[in-house]
């Protein structure tokens, strides 16, 4: 079965770069979540979509924003990057709002 | 302060021995949602239960849930090598689709 892609895997940026981190949602599925786990936390979560609106925010910094696109898949854009934001970013997706949430491998994010 | 704590800690068993794990949230809730992790890889969606159920099977895994205490546990049984993960609960609040985790249970079976 089709699992939610994230690209890239890996990513290494500098401080003060900006990142863009992609997220392919299960095939049907309209709502797409995006959290934040650092070394040895548990999964917080940034933000979501639902049919390519935002539907809930969480801790997501000003730096940060991101936007489901008409074909679903949803971007995370982040901006002058510090190194508290080295940290794993997982998207997840719904076939319905407050259903199961299937993750995808994550995209770990290392700032130097 | 969080929304899901979870206990143990951490849990070290042999295989073919049960492990249960213990949740604890502090507001209502739709549903809760159990996830496997494996270091530092993706989550693993295990089971949903809804507020309105009690108990929920898959396998070799048992959820409970009670709405009384805002607790929830997970049984693993006959525990296997492979089962060692740390275990997330996660729980979907009342008007919001977003999950807030437990701290989660660092799981150990020794062969």
């Amino acid at each position: 079965a089709a699992g939610v892609i994230q690209s890239p895997r890996h990513l290494i940026k500098e401080k003060r770069e900006t990142a863009t981190l992609k997220c392919y949602p299960i095939p049907r599925h309209d709502t797409v979540y995006w959290y934040q786990q650092g070394p040895g936390q548990d999964p917080q979560f940034l933000i979501s979509f639902y049919e390519k609106m935002q539907s809930d925010k969480g801790s997501i910094p000003d730096r940060f924003s991101a936007q489901q696109f008409s074909d679903y898949h949803s971007e995370l854009n982040m901006s002058s990057l510090e190194l508290g934001d080295s940290a794993l970013y997982f998207c997840a997706s719904s076939l319905v709002p407050v259903d199961t949430q299937y993750f995808g491998p994550g995209t770990r994010l290392t700032v130097l | 302060s969080q929304q899901g704590e979870e206990d143990p800690q951490a849990l070290s068993i042999q295989e073919g021995e049960n492990a249960t794990m213990n949740c604890s949230y502090k507001t209502s809730i739709n549903n809760l949602q159990w996830y496997r992790q494996n270091s530092g890889r993706g989550l693993v969606h295990l089971i949903l239960i809804r507020s309105n159920e009690r108990e929920k099977h898959s396998g070799r895994l048992r959820v409970t849930l009670d709405t009384s205490k805002k607790s929830s546990s997970l049984l693993i049984t006959a525990s296997r090598a492979a089962d060692t993960a740390s275990y997330f609960c996660a729980t979907a609040l009342v008007n919001t689709d977003k999950l807030i985790f437990g701290t989660g249970t660092r799981l150990q079976v020794f062969p």
